[in-house]
């Protein structure tokens, strides 16, 4: 069974300050992992992925993410927050064989004050 | 762009109602999924089509049942509509070379069982 932690319900940061958003996962064999981001009543959006190669991966929004095996863990990072960075973000994990669906994390939400 | 459509955004329905959740997505992709979100439980996949015709049952498919007839359309039953089945409700799609590729989310629809 594959699985996916946000130990963070909700991260607080101030606009120009680094931040970041936690995930750790649990799944047999090599991972692709996921971020997504939703902002209020929409869908989810996908900011980044993670598939092999360079464990330091770039996406939407000046977003960023660090793959860490040994730790098991995908952390989103981001330089420098935005008043506009404030949603909620799901870390989500396919593993190599099984099943064809993502599993998600239960979410965090990012809150940047101006 | 690929374009993920749900037919409403939002729905009140009566306890013992049959509802019907549409979804269509654009891209000719093979895999379409049907998850529910709710607060701190993140994502939790309820079924997934492969083809047409076909569907496996996800983590949580009681009281829920699918349809897909065509390939673009991928349509979740709720037979007898309960109170514990308020909730959003997120279409999602994927290509058939799924295994390092992103889902691609509808817009949610936000159901109330009255």
């Amino acid at each position: 069974a594959q699985s996916v932690a946000q130990p963070e319900d909700q991260v607080n940061v101030a606009e120009g300050n680094p931040l970041t958003v936690k995930c750790t996962y649990s799944v047999s064999g090599n991972p692709y992992l996921f971020w997504y981001v939703q902002y209020p009543n929409r869908g989810l959006q996908f900011l980044l992925k993670y598939i092999t190669g360079d464990n330091l991966v770039k996406g939407s929004y000046g977003f960023e993410a660090e793959f860490n095996k040994s730790q098991t863990s995908f952390h989103l990072k981001k330089p420098s927050a935005l008043v506009s960075d404030s949603a909620l973000y799901f870390c989500a994990v396919r593993g190599p064989t099984g099943r064809r669906a993502l599993t998600f994390g239960s979410g965090t939400r990012l809150q940047v004050q101006p | 762009d690929v374009k993920v459509t749900q037919s409403s955004r939002y729905l009140v329905k009566r306890t013992g109602e049959k509802v019907f959740l549409e979804c269509v997505q654009d891209m000719d992709h093979e895999n379409m999924f049907w998850y529910r979100q709710d607060p701190g439980l993140g994502l939790r996949l309820i079924y997934f089509s492969y083809d047409v015709k076909m569907k496996e049952k996800g983590d949580i498919p009681e009281g829920y049942s699918v349809s897909r007839e065509k390939k673009e359309r991928f349509s979740l039953i709720l037979e007898s509509a309960s109170t514990n089945q308020t909730s959003m409700y997120l279409c999602a799609s994927s290509p058939g070379q799924w295994r390092n590729t992103e889902a691609f989310f509808g817009q949610g629809t936000r159901l109330t069982v009255v």
